[in-house]
């Protein structure tokens, strides 16, 4: 079965810009969905098919999506965006969605 | 506003049976599939099963295929998940979540838990 790979953890300075990947088997030729999901809290869309965004969302949110990776990136990182940060696919042969393992961002 | 509301969630033994609602409001429910999407305590998102807009067609992971039954009811608008033969792994919580360009609207969850 597909498999997306994110790494555990990213770590960044507040103001900085924050980059989060997401491997799988040309996972550019999928639609790549994001998910932020805070502590005891539900997940919440923040990119969807692969760099759109939904209302509500800040422009500081941004996603990209070709090869073997797409990348979500949050620039001017600020405190509240600490949370993890999870990936999502489809897979049409199984009409399965995929989750990669969830990224946890840390605001240094 | 879109409101998806879980219950049905509670503690029961390994083995039996337990069935999850999700009740949906603000928009045209039959016009949606849903999704069911649970997070075992500390860990990852897992998807589950998803049903289509008219209930005619489900698909489930693995890890449920067989045990798990993922049904609607248009007229109620309201999901279900029917789940057998419970297993201490299927402990976590459960969300119900609507499909539209990903997984656009997520309830609050509701907590499964399965003792040996």
């Amino acid at each position: 079965s597909y498999v997306l790979t994110q790494p555990p953890s990213v770590s960044v300075a507040p103001g900085k810009t924050a980059r989060i990947t997401c491997g799988g088997n040309n996972i550019g030729r999928n639609s790549v969905h994001w998910y932020r999901q805070k502590p005891g809290q539900a997940p919440v869309l923040v990119i969807y098919y692969d760099s759109d965004r939904p209302s509500g969302i800040p422009e500081r949110f941004s996603g990209s999506n070709s090869g073997d990776t797409a990348t979500l990136s949050i620039s001017r990182v600020e405190a509240g965006d600490e949370a993890d940060y999870y990936c999502q696919v489809w897979d049409p042969s199984s009409d399965h969605r995929i989750f990669g393992g969830g990224t946890k961002l840390t605001v240094l | 506003q879109v409101q998806l509301v879980e219950s049905g969630g509670g503690v029961v033994q390994s083995g039996r049976s337990l069935r999850l609602s999700c009740a949906a409001s603000g928009f045209n429910f039959r016009n949606y599939a849903m999704h069911w999407v649970r997070q075992a305590p500390g860990k990852g998102l897992e998807w589950a099963a998803v049903v289509s807009y008219d209930g005619d067609n489900n698909h489930y992971a693995d890890s449920v295929k067989g045990r798990f039954t993922i049904s609607r009811d248009n007229s109620k608008n309201t999901m279900y998940l029917q789940m057998d033969s419970l297993r201490p792994e299927d402990t976590a919580v459960y969300y119900c979540a609507r499909d539209e360009a990903g997984l656009d609207y997520w309830g609050q969850g509701t907590l499964v838990v399965v003792s040996s």
